[in-house]
């Protein structure tokens, strides 16, 4: 079947840097993404990983490895802003469409 | 205003009743995916179409249906509906470049009671 995995909650204090982590299993793979959404907001797209490495766009930075199914999300200096819910998607064929995790629900505290 | 439009945005109504959620893309993008996410879940993929033709479908019931017409719009038909159906149903639309993402509507929140 197709899965990815993610933590359901993750906290942090504003300043620091956090990582949120997924792992996929997928008949075909063709790239990561990640969303972040904000409670009753729309899902809006944050990166892209089609090959293996660290993509950074300005405080996020995202993560792929291939060969191990994993990828990750960083966020460094954490602004209250950043409490919001964060999924990863599995792009698994050449229609594009995606996959989505349950989300990671970030909490960012004073 | 992310430039895809979804009406209505919000919906009550009855069981055993239907709907149609409609959904225009962002100019020039060609793909429109529907995805449903219910309570505290994630974003569970229902249909793609590409340039009016149906390109990839999800775990979509067989009471849902969907379409995207010449001017690229497109409507999600819920029929016989259900408590279990009371969702937020999300319309995204896309270039055919994955490095460009989605991007999504602002939903419609179905109600059904």
């Amino acid at each position: 079947g197709q899965s990815l995995e993610q933590p359901s909650e993750v906290t942090a204090v504003e300043g620091a840097i956090v990582q949120i982590n997924c792992t996929y299993q997928t008949s075909g793979f063709y790239g990561l993404s990640w969303y972040q959404q904000h409670d009753g907001g729309a899902p809006t797209f944050l990166s892209y990983n089609a090959l293996d490495g660290l993509e950074e766009t300005g405080r996020f930075s995202s993560f792929l490895s291939r060969s191990d199914s994993y990828g990750y999300l960083l966020l460094q200096e954490l602004q209250m802003k950043d409490s919001a819910s964060y999924f990863c998607a599995a792009e698994m064929d050449s229609s594009y469409k995606l996959i989505f995790g349950s989300g990671t629900r970030l909490l960012v505290r004073p | 205003d992310s430039g895809v439009t979804q009406t209505p945005k919000h919906l009550i109504t009855a069981t055993g009743q239907r709907v149609t959620l409609r959904c225009s893309p962002r100019s020039g993008d060609l793909s429109v995916y529907w995805y449903q996410q219910s309570l505290d879940q994630g974003l569970q993929f229902l249909i793609q179409y590409y340039n009016g033709e149906e390109r990839a479908k999800g775990n979509i019931l067989e009471r849902f249906s969907a379409q995207q017409f010449p001017d690229l719009h497109s409507e999600l038909n819920l029929s016989s509906l259900e408590l279990g159906d009371s969702a937020l149903y999300f319309c995204a639309s896309s270039v055919r470049d994955p490095g460009g993402g989605y991007t999504f509507g602002s939903g419609t929140r179905l109600t059904v009671v």
